[in-house]
């Protein structure tokens, strides 16, 4: 079975700007959740989807945004990028919802606001 | 806020040793607690789930036990090995999302 993968890799951004991420889960898995890395930090909950639908929501501001296609790919949509944006953002995918499935990492976009 | 704590920061062990860290995380809407090995330049990689008041989980060298009632989560490494450095994260899921540790950094000397 081929793992998550996350498009592009690398990215470099100038502050003002969109980008859009994008994850593909391990087939048959209809939830995918996002997370930032940053320096210091440890892994902090963006959202996740779960067939289509907006599950759960961290507490990020609303230029942080995402989706979910119906051959459950994600999508994360950073708007008005701001220095404090960059990142290791790292998508997980998972068989179900519930917390006690485990959750498959990808090997993240690494996001540079300059 | 829901905050996860692991102890220690970092560690280094000389190979062979055995060593343990700590999770501990809120003991009230517990549903599960993940653990994950994240090496540099790869992806987390999930270790164990524990759902049930004094699980146990064992893989290979590496084990976890779980106390739900006073809020902690113990994970043990036996005879380490070079390749067990990395990062060691738990999670903690109350049902709605997860709430992840700052982490334990562990150096395996040869």
């Amino acid at each position: 079975k081929a793992g998550v993968t996350q498009t592009p890799r690398y990215l470099i951004k100038t502050r003002g700007q969109q980008v859009t991420l994008s994850c593909s889960p391990i087939s048959g898995h209809r939830s995918v959740s996002w997370y930032q890395q940053t320096p210091g930090q440890g892994l902090q909950f963006l959202f996740e989807y779960f067939s289509e639908t907006q599950r759960n929501k961290g507490n990020f501001p609303g230029r942080f945004s995402g989706r979910q296609f119906s051959n459950s790919r994600s999508e994360m949509n950073v708007s008005t990028l701001e220095l404090g944006d960059s990142a290791l953002y790292l998508c997980a995918s998972s068989a179900d919802n519930h917390g006690s499935y485990e959750q498959y990492f990808g090997p993240g976009t690494r996001l540079t606001v300059t | 806020i829901l905050n996860v704590e692991q102890s220690p920061q970092s560690l280094h062990v000389q190979e062979g040793d055995s060593t343990n860290f700590t999770c501990s995380f809120p003991s009230s809407n517990f549903y599960a607690l993940h653990w994950y090995r994240w090496e540099t330049a790869k992806s987390p990689e999930a270790l164990f789930v524990m759902t049930l008041n004094g699980d146990e989980k064992k893989k290979g060298r590496i084990s976890a036990t779980l106390n739900t009632k006073e809020g902690y989560s113990y994970l043990y490494i036996k005879g380490s090995q070079p390749e067990d450095s990395a990062t060691y994260l738990c999670a903690f899921n109350y049902g709605q999302n997860f709430v992840f540790g700052p982490g334990t950094r562990l150096s395996v000397l040869p």
